[in-house]
């Protein structure tokens, strides 16, 4: 089993429509959470980084996490085509001394006009 | 400011031959990082570089070399390249300490015959 899980998509949902990605992981020593987009033939770029449980908003995104199920998730409102992108979750793993980031396989998401 | 930068875009190599990825970075960044992206496979650790004068195995090094030139650049080099080198590169730099947020450049896609 993979340490982070994330379903590949692809997405197709209409323009408007409210977005739901999601990952998964199962180790509890994960502490920090980041959302990154990644546009085609581009490299990715932060969208969102948290940490504790609960939910942080930025605009039409919303980072949830919550970490008594090992289990995140990005929420995109009011979806428009630019949003069509590769979205990667990437995770800390803090044990002792050492930190490694861990990243998800990325969903692919087309929102269409 | 730039950002991170890699040179070349594109390039394609046959079986045998070697050749240097570049990476600089103009943000002052401490800590310099190689990975390849490759369809499902997501987003791989090839070495990285804590800091100047340092360099460490990511999760595939084999077949790689690096070297942290100072604290602007960061190479990446392909001795004798193999078609499972085929893959998209992408360097990234993240300052010391703080966030763990990786800053990306735009990737070289490498095509081995």
């Amino acid at each position: 089993q993979k340490e982070v899980e994330q379903d590949p998509g692809p997405l197709s949902v209409p323009e408007g429509a409210i977005v739901s990605l999601n990952c998964t992981y199962s180790n509890s020593a994960f502490q920090y959470f980041m959302w990154y987009r990644q546009y085609s033939r581009k490299g990715p770029e932060l969208l969102m980084y948290t940490y504790s449980s609960g939910n942080k908003e930025d605009g039409r995104f919303t980072a949830q996490v919550d970490k008594s199920s090992k289990y995140i998730s990005l929420f995109i409102r009011d979806s428009q085509p630019s949003d069509s992108a590769t979205y990667l979750c990437a995770m800390i793993l803090n044990a002792g001394n050492n930190r490694k980031l861990i990243w998800g396989l990325g969903t692919s998401l087309a929102v269409n006009p | 400011n730039a950002g991170v930068t890699q040179t070349p875009k594109f390039q394609v190599l046959k079986t045998g031959q070697s050749m240097t990825l570049q990476c600089a970075q103009d943000m002052n960044h401490n800590s310099m990082y190689w990975y390849r992206q490759d369809p499902g496979m997501g987003l791989r650790l090839i070495y990285y570089s804590a800091s100047e004068g340092t360099t460490d195995k990511g999760e595939v090094p084999n077949g790689y070399n690096v070297s942290r030139l100072n604290k602007r650049e960061f190479s990446l080099r392909l001795e004798s390249a193999a078609p499972s080198q085929t893959s998209v590169y992408f360097c990234a730099s993240k300052l010391a300490g703080g966030r763990e947020t990786q800053y990306f450049g735009p990737g070289t896609r490498l095509l081995v015959l």
